[in-house]
């Protein structure tokens, strides 16, 4: 079975450092998300992507982060200075072609970061 | 905007027990209603989906849920709960394009 892929499984940096977090989704898929869980908290709607740019971000998706699919496979997350309370399992996630139905998205394996 | 509410917040069961969590969702237009469980130390899985037809859908490992549109619900049910189906659920509602999650219901069963 298809399945994103996540990487790197977990990623320790000090506060104010860039970080990129990698995802391949499903090769068909044409809409791609992050999202993030804080530790004991809900899962959090971060950004989605479609036709090569941001559909939609929310409020925690502020300048600090920018996303990228630089090379047609790839989606990458970036945070540009990390701060304490980024620290949180990041989740990608695509969604198939609209024929067979975008709306079911297939999680990633997640990213753990943790910024000290 | 669309918001998910799950008000079970951990529940505790013994095995063979029967489950029910609870789902409400809001959104002013046609949604499609989703459950993900989150095994320990494992990523969010796809349990069931609703998009439209028999509002009683059927899922993997023996869960159903029933979309209620006059309730705005769609709760999780399983008739006998087993120790391995201590998770995590997330209820999650998608309008336009974004997933939106609950805050998800911690399941203990007790073997």
């Amino acid at each position: 079975e298809p399945e994103v892929t996540q990487t790197p499984s977990h990623q320790v940096t000090q506060m104010g450092q860039e970080v990129i977090l990698r995802c391949v989704p499903i090769s068909n898929h044409l809409y791609f998300y992050w999202y993030r869980q804080i530790l004991g908290q809900k899962v959090e709607f971060l950004v989605s992507f479609y036709n090569n740019e941001i559909s939609e971000k929310s409020e925690i998706f502020d300048d600090q982060f920018s996303v990228e699919r630089p090379d047609g496979s790839n989606f990458t997350l970036k945070i540009r200075s990390t701060k304490l309370e980024d620290s949180a399992m990041y989740f990608c996630a695509s969604g198939g072609p609209i024929r067979s139905g975008a709306n079911v998205l297939t999680f990633g394996a997640g990213s753990r970061l943790t910024v000290l | 905007a669309q918001s998910v509410s799950q008000h079970n917040h951990h529940v505790i069961l013994s095995e063979a027990a029967s489950l029910e969590l609870g789902c409400n969702y809001s959104y002013g237009g046609t949604v499609n209603l989703f459950w993900y469980v989150q095994y320990p130390g494992q990523h969010l899985q796809l349990l069931l989906k609703y998009f439209s037809g028999d509002p009683l859908v059927k899922g993997i490992k023996g869960f159903e849920a029933e979309f209620i549109k006059s309730k705005f619900s769609f709760n999780l049910r399983k008739p006998s709960v087993q120790w391995s189906d201590t998770a995590e659920y997330f209820c999650a509602v998608r309008g336009y394009q974004k997933v939106t999650f609950g805050t998800g219901t911690k399941l203990q069963v007790i073997p």
